[in-house]
């Protein structure tokens, strides 16, 4: 199974914040890359699919990048919306597998 | 308005077995792939089967391989995960998600809100 890990677990930054989160992946997996948003006690929404194309209706700040094993989410302006966990998924090969997650919390 | 309804969850005991639903509505349900992930209390996401658009390829998680079976009626726009076997580390929210236009690899771009299953004696 191809392992997904993100950095950092967590992380608490203040409005307007440049916030960047990885994802490596223990495989070559091409650009076969998603991320997902969930904010508490809500489903998991797509952000980011084939690693850097934004879906409709995301805001603009969010952005993509990388191939082959590593991987960036970055949040330009961190918003107050922004906050939950954030999850990086790989459809290369089966079984998709995620991340752990990464818990963005408002300083 | 894309939507996706899971129902048919609860509390069941360890080796029993339970059915867990979908009901889609909003696209065009038979073109497009779909698949279940769970989320056990308090923790991440874990990837558990998918299905293409006609039911003909089926993938699943080793964990579940077996146990569940993922099936889709294309006729009442509906998913389902049947369940045997049941362990406690089964126990999580089952989302159900839409996935790729005629391909079963792709992004999962809309969940359900998520049905629970509880598996305890």
């Amino acid at each position: 199974d191809i392992q997904m890990t993100q950095s950092p677990s967590s992380l608490s930054a203040s409005v307007g914040d440049r916030v960047t989160i990885i994802c490596q992946a223990s495989h070559d997996i091409s650009n076969y890359l998603n991320w997902y948003h969930q904010k508490p006690g809500k489903a998991p929404k797509l952000l980011i699919n084939d690693a850097s194309n934004l879906e409709t209706g995301v805001p603009s700040r969010f952005s993509g990048y990388g191939s082959g094993t590593d991987f960036t989410l970055t949040i330009s302006t961190l918003q107050p919306e922004d906050i939950g966990t954030y999850y990086c998924q790989q459809y290369d090969n089966v079984p998709w597998t995620f991340g752990q997650g990464t818990k963005v919390e408002i300083k | 308005e894309v939507q996706l309804l899971e129902s048919g969850g609860g509390l069941v005991q360890p080796g029993g077995s339970l059915r867990v639903s979908c009901a889609a509505s909003g696209f065009t349900f038979s073109n497009y792939a779909m698949s279940w992930v769970r989320q056990a209390p308090g923790k991440g996401l874990e990837w558990v089967s998918a299905i293409s658009g006609s039911g003909s390829t089926t993938y699943y998680a080793d964990s579940v391989k077996g146990r569940f079976t993922i099936s889709r009626d294309n006729s009442k726009n509906t998913l389902y995960l049947q369940m045997h076997s049941l362990r406690a580390e089964d126990t999580a929210l089952y989302h159900c998600a839409k996935g790729g236009l005629g391909l079963v690899a792709a992004a999962l771009d809309f969940w359900g809100q998520g049905t629970l299953v509880t598996v305890s004696s």
